[in-house]
């Protein structure tokens, strides 16, 4: 599996938007780009995931490089509840019944 | 909608003592299951993951071993714990959606060994 290079933390203001920066300069051209997040005491959640163009949904936006060597997930404007660990994740779409490799992700924290 | 439930929410075992998780998901059929261990800290480990029924692969070498005996039910056991079997114990299962697997994870199991 491809790796990925996440900031160990980061520091938001209620309110405002949250850029979350993930590398990934040995990206193979079929890996998916996933984000998860798992908020304190609870299984991780899926946010979003892309291949090549940006995606929104109603959670968060990702950008995605020309060169898919990087992405950033968006959160358009953080609240509290924003808080939690964020995982950036490469999977190749079919492979091994979908199991996930999670690393040690962003710890996000909001301030009101 | 799809619902998975796991049990116990939390546990605490002596050393040595068997182990028994259960996980079940509703509402769908013939989902890909998962178990993870997330260790103090963060970082989750996938420990096994089954594609239907009967069917596991591990991931890592260690003492637990899981079955899948129906089509949505995931069980994790162990014969003897150890104190390093302590941690957050996570299910999920997974859908295709758009070309890849969307995981959907449980509420969790707390264990404790003492």
């Amino acid at each position: 599996d491809a790796k990925t290079t996440q900031p160990n933390s980061m520091e938001s203001n209620e309110e405002e938007p949250v850029h979350l920066p993930c590398n990934h300069s040995t990206i193979s051209g079929t890996d998916y780009i996933h984000w998860y997040r798992q908020l304190p005491s609870q299984g991780p959640e899926y946010v979003i995931h892309g291949l090549t163009s940006n995606v929104n949904n109603r959670m968060a936006s990702l950008a995605i490089a020309e060169d898919r060597k990087s992405s950033t997930l968006i959160l358009h404007r953080a609240t509290l509840r924003d808080a939690a660990v964020y995982y950036c994740i490469l999977r190749y779409g079919y492979n091994q019944g979908g199991k996930l490799i999670f690393g040690q992700g962003t710890e996000l924290s909001v301030k009101p | 909608s799809q619902t998975i439930h796991q049990w116990p929410a939390t546990l605490v075992q002596p050393v040595g003592s068997p182990l028994s998780l259960e996980c079940t998901v509703e509402g769908t059929s013939n989902p890909n299951l998962y178990w993870y261990r997330q260790a103090a800290g963060r970082g989750l480990q996938l420990l096994f993951y089954s594609v239907g029924i009967g069917q596991i692969s591990s991931e890592v070498p260690q003492n637990l071993s899981a079955s899948r005996p129906q089509d949505r039910q995931f069980i994790l056991s162990s014969k003897k714990l150890l104190l390093s079997d302590s941690g957050f114990y996570l299910c999920a299962w997974s859908v295709k959606r758009d070309r890849v697997y969307e995981q959907y994870f449980g509420p969790g199991t707390r264990l404790t060994v003492t």
